[in-house]
């Protein structure tokens, strides 16, 4: 069964780079029939899709968040990243990984328990 | 780009059947997945495909789609079901996952 488990810091200055890391156990992210990807929740709101990457490393962004977003992968340690730079307040959110089912009309059927981030001075 | 419309809370007895709507344009053409959110836990994958269920997933959640509404019906609903719910597309003109505001259900 995969297990997704997010890790990085809790809190994030303004203006500065937001980077999680998602590492991923019992499946590998070189698999072809998985998208792997950020969520995030703003406190008291839905989920908002971030964006993904495919084991070949192409990546799809939320257009509103893609100026300012990157999203890797490193298949030696099964792990795969997110970096959002210059960050405000509104960027304070419950940031998880999870996995997308590619094929067909695509779902999430894995997640990760989330990480709170909080971007304050 | 593409909207999904869900209503913002719903309430039902215990024991009776919840129907949590999803309204998007013509949204029979698309496949809808549904999850559940109990506070503080990750969502869950309840229904994909519009009416398929995962292993795991009691026969009480199922899942309907015609015309611009699709439907999650949890019937028998009991206390362990109060979650937000949110259903989703991937609506191939956008190429990227949508995602309704989410219902908050509560049990009475």
């Amino acid at each position: 069964q995969v297990q997704l488990q997010e890790s990085g810091p809790g809190l994030v200055k303004p203006s500065q780079t937001l980077s999680l890391t998602c590492t991923v156990s019992g499946d590998s992210i070189s698999s072809a029939a998985y998208y792997w990807s950020w969520v995030r929740q703003r406190p008291g709101k839905g989920l908002e899709w971030i964006g993904h990457i495919y084991h070949s490393g192409t990546t799809f962004y939320n257009p509103s968040l893609k100026s300012r977003l990157n999203i890797s992968l490193d298949a030696s340690k099964n792990q795969f990243s997110l970096n959002l730079a210059s960050v405000t307040a509104a960027d304070t959110a419950v940031y998880s990984c999870a996995r997308i089912f590619a094929y067909g009309q695509a779902y999430f059927d894995s997640w990760g328990q989330g990480t709170l981030v909080t971007v304050s001075s | 780009s593409y909207v999904l419309t869900q209503p913002p809370s719903l309430s039902v007895t215990q024991g009776q059947t919840a129907r949590i709507t999803c309204g998007g344009n013509d949204i029979r053409s698309e496949s809808v997945h549904w999850y559940q959110q109990r506070p503080g836990q990750a969502p869950v994958l309840v229904v994909h495909d519009d009416s398929d269920r995962p292993s795991g997933i009691p026969e009480r959640f199922s899942g309907s789609n015609s015309g611009n509404m699709a439907t999650l019906t949890i019937s028998r609903v009991e206390a362990g079901d109060e979650a937000d719910y949110y259903c989703q597309v991937w609506h191939d003109y956008s190429d990227h996952p949508v995602f309704g505001g989410g219902t908050t259900l509560t049990v009475l």
